[in-house]
């Protein structure tokens, strides 16, 4: 049974603190790792995808990475608008969609 | 409009009332999808479609009934709501479907208010 598990629930990091958010999952194989960053009251917005170990991606302050079994999303001297809740999901096996987990919620205080 | 746009924003209705959804994407896209959002619960597939044929329907309840016109529209018709169906209902659109190895982009949802 596909499996995406998100940790810490929730963060609050000072301004300039660098910290990591952490997704483990177990699929059938996998076929990539999204990563979705959503403010309160709006619709998740794309950040990354990877497919394979050892892959990484950045944007801004943002860097994801992926093993076999996890990928993190790590955040380089955060600001108060990376404050968000952060998503990652994986295409559930066998079915047409994303699978996600219940998110990271950072918060980060000026 | 760029992206995906979903009205009414908010809304506030009782059980025996029927109200409509709607959501329409100017991506180009082929495949859209309706999620369930509750508070610290993951996003919930309700259904898929891909040109207009529906792929998915992960057990919903028959309150809601989805309707795709065409690829760049879908709306989702609610009939005698539960309280419990409280929640932010988003709308989403990919190019196709790969397995869900497409990039899902997301409209900004619908805050469902039952009472």
């Amino acid at each position: 049974e596909d499996q995406v598990t998100q940790s810490p629930e929730a963060l609050r990091l000072q301004e300039g603190e660098s910290s990591s958010l952490n997704c483990s999952y177990t699929v059938s194989g996998l076929r990539g790792l999204f990563w979705y960053r959503q403010d309160p009251g709006k619709g998740p917005e794309f950040l990354f995808t990877l497919y394979s170990a050892g892959e990484e991606k950045e944007k801004e302050r943002l860097k994801a990475t992926l093993t076999k079994k996890e990928s993190f999303l790590h955040i380089t001297a955060p600001k108060p608008e990376d404050s968000a809740t952060y998503l990652c999901a994986v295409p559930q096996t066998g079915a047409n969609n994303l699978f996600f987990g219940t998110g990271t919620r950072l918060t980060v205080i000026p | 409009e760029t992206g995906v746009t979903q009205t009414p924003r908010h809304l506030v209705m009782g059980m025996t009332n029927k109200k409509s959804l709607k959501c329409e994407q100017h991506l180009g896209h082929n495949a859209m999808y309706w999620y369930k959002q509750s508070a610290k619960k993951p996003l919930e597939l309700m259904f898929v479609y891909n040109f207009k044929e529906q792929t998915e329907n992960n057990s919903v309840p028959s309150r809601f009934s989805p309707e795709c016109p065409n690829s760049s529209h879908l709306f989702l018709h609610l009939h005698t709501l539960q309280p419990e169906d409280s929640a932010l209902y988003l709308c989403a659109s990919s190019q196709g479907l790969a397995g869900g190895q497409e990039t899902q982009y997301f409209g900004p949802g619908t805050r469902l208010l039952v009472l």
